[in-house]
């Protein structure tokens, strides 16, 4: 079975830099796209990106100026960084398993979500 | 403001059918591009129940099914039950804003 675990700060300063690693468990991160989706308070969903496992990326185009996804498959995670946040950007953030296929596909595996608060 | 637009809330009560839609447009379920659906429970990350427009899940119960025709797609729920009270998803692909996209939500609530 596999699982998912995100981790990183609760609180981020504004114009800050947002950083979160997915770690990924119960099988390999190899032959797989993963993704970052995030929910902010009572509204909904939003796809942030994804990566191969390769390295190859792919950004929604509203965030792709502040968005960069890496991947560690020594380690088995791969990790989000978001630029120049606002609160805007106080949201949970969930990382999943992105089975891609024709420029869409589904998320079967998902994490628990970390609520990230960007505040002063 | 949603690409895919979904109802905001439906209902109805145990043992009931129930359907949620999704309407799209030309540059996402009508190009073809398939829809998925989840449930959201109340506190918990989103959960995959239909995928590729009508395939379930292993574990998903057979009272969920999916259907796509056109610019738009429904998840139908039969045998309503209390568990299922939560908020659904769909979620697609739009070639216009080059990006996945999904609904905003649909909260069904068991009368």
């Amino acid at each position: 079975q596999v699982q998912l675990q995100e981790s990183g700060p609760g609180l981020v300063q504004p114009s800050e830099t947002l950083s979160l690693t997915c770690s990924v468990s119960g099988g390999s991160i190899t032959s797989y796209f993963w993704s970052w989706i995030r929910q902010p308070p009572g509204k909904g969903l939003e796809w942030i990106g994804f990566i191969y496992y390769s390295g190859s990326t792919n950004y929604n185009p509203s965030l792709k100026r502040r968005v960069s996804i890496s991947v560690d498959t020594s380690k088995n995670q791969f990790s989000l960084k978001l630029s120049s946040v606002t609160p805007a950007d106080t949201a949970v953030y969930y990382c999943a398993r992105d089975k891609y296929y024709d420029s869409t596909g589904y998320y079967d595996y998902w994490g628990q979500g970390t609520l990230v608060t960007v505040s002063s | 403001q949603s690409v895919l637009t979904q109802p905001p809330s439906v209902s109805g009560a145990p043992g009931q059918r129930v359907t949620i839609s999704c309407t799209g447009s030309s540059s996402n379920i009508g190009a073809g591009y398939d829809v998925h659906w989840y449930q959201q429970l109340p506190g918990t990350a989103p959960r995959l129940v239909i995928y590729g427009n009508t395939n379930r899940p292993s574990g998903v119960p057979d009272r969920f099914s999916g259907s796509k025709s056109g610019t738009s797609a429904s998840l139908a729920i039969t045998g309503l039950q209390a568990e299922n009270e939560a908020d659904y998803y769909c979620q697609s692909y739009d070639s216009a804003l080059s990006g996945k996209v999904f609904g905003g939500g649909t909260k069904l609530t068991v009368l």
